[in-house]
């Protein structure tokens, strides 16, 4: 059984950049949550995607989008980046009905 | 405002000692979940809390629930060098199948040798 993946590990943009993250979820999980996480703060819901719908969204701006494919597998774009937008972004996947989330080892974004 | 707030922020303990980490929630929910964080590391889950008075217990933590209070704590039974970590508790408010899930603050735990 493969865990949840991210890529990339690390990524540095500029201000008013656009940038692209991608999450697998584990293998039999059909719902993927987003999360950004400020350095020494509690990570934030951002949204979550279930059958490629978004199916519940956090108090973030329409710049931070998402896709999930058929194949579970998620995407979260964040156009015109600001340095606050600098965290870690985690995606976790689960199964729909279940209570457990499996997260992924995340993607650290630095915004200069 | 939904407000999930943990208390202390920051716990330095001595190995073999016993403390409680407690995290408040400001609305009602009945399902609270607990995660582990080390440091530049993702979140681990530890428990999954889904009704009043639940209680779960694995090695030196328990956890418990009481949704009647808001209120769910993670009780460290003399802890070890190995327990230093980030400690999140998380609340899942989701309503008629729309997604809502808001994490606590945090207790950055060290315990000293």
């Amino acid at each position: 059984e493969t865990g949840v993946t991210q890529s990339p590990t690390h990524l540095i943009k500029t201000r008013g950049q656009q940038v692209t993250l991608r999450c697998s979820s584990q293998s039999g999980h059909n719902t993927v949550s987003w999360y950004q996480q400020a350095l020494g703060q509690g990570p934030q819901f951002i949204f979550q995607y279930y059958r490629e719908e978004e199916n519940g969204r956090g108090n973030f701006p329409p710049r931070f989008s998402g896709l999930q494919f058929p194949n579970y597998s998620s995407e979260l774009n964040v156009n015109a980046l600001e340095l606050d937008d600098s965290a870690l972004y985690l995606c976790a996947s689960s199964l729909r009905g279940e209570d457990t989330q499996y997260f992924g080892p995340g993607t650290r974004l630095t915004v200069l | 405002e939904l407000k999930v707030e943990q208390n202390p922020l920051f716990l330095s303990m001595q190995e073999g000692k016993n403390y409680t980490i407690y995290c408040n929630y400001s609305t009602t929910s009945d399902r609270l979940y607990w995660y582990r964080q080390d440091p530049g590391k993702s979140l681990e889950s530890l428990f999954v809390l889904l009704s009043n008075g639940a209680v779960k217990q694995e090695g030196r933590l328990m956890a418990s629930l009481d949704t009647k209070a808001r209120l769910s704590t993670l009780h460290i039974t003399a802890a070890v060098h190995d327990l230093s970590a980030t400690y999140f508790c998380a609340v899942d408010l989701s309503t008629s199948g729309t997604y809502k899930y808001i994490f606590g603050t945090g207790t950055r735990l060290k315990v000293l040798a």
